[in-house]
């Protein structure tokens, strides 16, 4: 089966710094790759995803990229605000399937 | 909001017992997944329904079993509670025509104790 390794497991950056979390999958198959972030005491949110189609995403702040040769993905959180502080996930899955594999989480913290 | 339902947010229960959590889909959605959450660990994917069938299963032992009806909605149930079964329990659901993003539900928080 797939096997999503994230890394770092926590991060600490300044406010208005760049964060950035990276993950690696083992199954070549996977093809779609989405990133969480939850708070504490709530449900996953998603907050951006890529297919493997594209190598890169951007939504204002956050930027996925996706090198599949390599299998591995990243997330990049520029201008970074107290308020992005939260456990961040990564995932992977393939189209036709119907299991989700996520990463481990990273802690991220952003200081005022 | 997601528009995914799951009750109850939360629940105590003695080991050896049966807990039953239920979950309403977003609407439009035909897919329900659930995932089972430790403290400080990533979902783990329990199993999924579509079409009132299960359609796919992780790596959970038989007493882990659901359901889905006619509107989508699902239940989790759990026999023979272990200490190890407490986690936040997650639903999740999807439209099969969009592929395969899913969306989670707030989740039920299970203690057992």
């Amino acid at each position: 089966g797939e096997n999503v390794e994230q890394h770092p497991s926590t991060l600490s950056v300044q406010e208005g710094d760049s964060a950035v979390i990276k993950c690696t999958y083992s199954d070549s198959a996977s093809n779609y790759f989405p990133w969480y972030k939850q708070e504490l005491g709530k449900r996953p949110q998603l907050i951006i995803d890529i297919r493997s189609n594209v190598g890169e995403k951007k939504d204002q702040r956050i930027a996925v990229t996706l090198n599949k040769t390599a299998k591995h993905f990243s997330l990049h959180i520029t201008e970074t605000q107290p308020e992005d502080s939260a456990v961040y996930f990564c995932a992977a899955s393939r189209a036709t399937g119907n299991q989700f594999y996520f990463g481990t989480g990273t802690s991220l913290t952003v200081i005022p | 909001e997601t528009g995914v339902t799951q009750s109850p947010t939360h629940l105590i229960k003695t080991r050896g017992q049966q807990v039953t959590l239920r979950c309403s889909s977003q609407s439009g959605h035909n897919t329900v997944s659930w995932y089972q959450q430790a403290l400080g660990q990533g979902p783990q994917f329990i199993f999924q329904y579509y079409r009132e069938e299960e359609n796919g299963r992780g790596n959970f032992p038989p007493r882990f079993s659901g359901l889905q009806f006619p509107n989508y909605s699902s239940e989790l149930n759990v026999n023979a509670l272990e200490l190890d079964d407490s986690a936040l329990y997650l639903c999740a659901s999807s439209r099969r025509v969009e592929g395969n993003t899913i969306y989670f539900g707030e989740g039920s928080w299970l203690t057992v104790v």
